[in-house]
């Protein structure tokens, strides 16, 4: 088994620039989550899927923000326009069961940069 | 959901000595779950733990529950370099619909 598969490992972008984050989650797993991790705000949610669909997208700090999952071995976070306070590291996870019986496995992240 | 509190914030021990952490909850729970990040990775389970049990062994890993104090720790006995780390708990409730984590305890390790 591979474990939760993140790319680009880092990202370099320009201010305004689109970027979009993928993850391949683990076969079988049925949900998906989406981190972002800075040093001020910490560990963060931003949304979550089940079976592909969006489940809860509260944490999504903007209208910039977007997440799509087409199908269940695929994901896609896009930021666009993307500003500089947006630089963090990106976490994808994937769990196989509901209320956490399972654990979450998380891929390695994707740095992003905006500078 | 909710979020554990991990202390202290930041710990500094010499190889062979023990790590002690812990985390603080607020509401019942249906378990507890431990997470190791290293730097410049993604969080790895460490353990889980139901609120029936009240202590749990993994290797040089050992978790203890008191729900009565909605409480957890974890105890990392001979310390190794390869410990360095940030711990995360994250307390699991009947609802649970996503885990939400605290800021953690960076624990370093001094060869």
């Amino acid at each position: 088994d591979a474990g939760v598969i993140q790319s680009p490992r880092h990202e370099v972008t320009e201010m305004g620039q689109e970027v979009t984050l993928r993850c391949k989650p683990i076969s079988g797993h049925d949900y998906l989550f989406w981190y972002r991790q800075t040093m001020m705000r910490g560990l963060e949610l931003l949304i979550y899927f089940n079976n592909n669909v969006p489940i809860d997208d509260s944490g999504m700090p903007e209208d910039r923000f977007s997440a799509k999952m087409p199908n269940a071995s695929f994901s896609t976070l896009k930021i666009q326009p993307s500003e500089p306070r947006d630089s963090a590291v990106y976490f994808c996870a994937s769990s196989f069961e509901t209320n956490y019986n399972s654990p979450l496995h998380f891929g390695n992240g994707t740095r992003l940069t905006v500078t | 959901s909710q979020q554990g509190e991990e202390d202290p914030q930041a710990l500094s021990i010499q190889e062979g000595e023990n790590a002690t952490m812990n985390c603080s909850y607020k509401t019942s729970i249906n378990n507890l779950q431990w997470y190791r990040q290293n730097s410049g990775r993604g969080l790895v389970h460490l353990i889980l733990i139901r609120s029936n049990e009240r202590e749990k062994h993994s290797g040089r890993l050992r978790v203890t529950l008191d729900t009565s104090k909605k409480s957890s720790s974890l105890l990392i006995t001979a310390s190794r370099a390869a410990d360095t780390a940030s711990y995360f708990c994250a307390p699991v409730t009947d609802n649970t619909d996503k885990l939400i984590f605290g800021t953690g305890t960076r624990l370093q390790v001094f060869p």
